[in-house]
């Protein structure tokens, strides 16, 4: 069964700081990996996606096949990162998703 | 932009009623959306994949009778808390797919907070 595991319900850091948001993940298929935000009263959106390899508003994040994780990272946290962020997976019928707990990111000034 | 809307943002209804939360695809079509329950502070649960022109799938654990769902048009599902009771009280969440070639680009309502009195 597919399953998104985030460890960290709460991750603070100072601002300047590197900061790594963890996911893990288990899946029988290939799965597609996600990042997705939510800023304080706003709707869930999209970050960003394993297949993009691609770095949005500074954050990276590579899958990690052996270790099944998929962290999120970026080596200097700004204040207007903090918010809920969610790892998704996406597989199966009909590509449905399947989210972590989410990791709520604080960054203090 | 693709946008997805919600109606009502919430609502507030009393046990043993039913309310219909809407999800409209605004400026594309959706074959498939998906309906999700989020409780405070926890994470968004999969309750359904809703289809245009056919029955609704549903998770493992989510009452088919009691989370009626329709997918009557490519740009609107509705989502009916039937028979409603105070633990129905929830944060409700639909999105849908914007399919583009083989991407599927999935785009999330504003979400619909239901209250049972």
């Amino acid at each position: 069964a597919q399953r998104v595991t985030q460890p960290e319900k709460l991750l603070s850091v100072f601002k300047g700081a590197p900061v790594e948001l963890k996911c893990n993940y288990s899946y029988s298929g290939s799965p597609e990996l996600f990042w997705y935000v939510q800023y304080s009263r706003q709707r869930l959106q999209l970050l960003l996606r394993h297949i993009s390899r691609e770095s949005i508003k500074g954050f990276t994040a590579d899958l990690n096949k052996g270790e099944t994780s998929f962290h999120l990272k970026k080596p200097f946290a700004q204040e207007e990162d903090s918010a809920m962020y969610y790892c998704a997976l996406r597989g199966g019928n009909f590509n449905k998703f399947y989210f972590g707990s989410g990791t709520k990111l604080n960054v203090k000034p | 932009g693709a946008v997805v809307s919600q109606h009502p943002s919430w609502v507030i209804c009393k046990s043993g009623t039913s309310v219909k939360i809407e999800c409209r695809s605004l400026d594309f079509q959706a074959t498939t959306m998906f309906w999700y329950r989020q409780f405070p502070k926890q994470s968004l649960m999969l309750m359904a994949t809703s289809n245009e022109g056919s029955k609704a799938t549903y998770e493992q654990g989510v009452e088919k009778d009691k989370f009626l769902i329709n997918h009557a048009s490519l740009t609107l599902s509705t989502l009916t808390v039937t028979s409603a009771h105070p633990e129905d009280s929830s944060f409700y969440i639909c999105s849908a797919t914007l399919t583009s070639g083989r991407l599927h680009e999935q785009y999330f309502g504003p979400g619909t907070r239901l209250t049972v009195t």
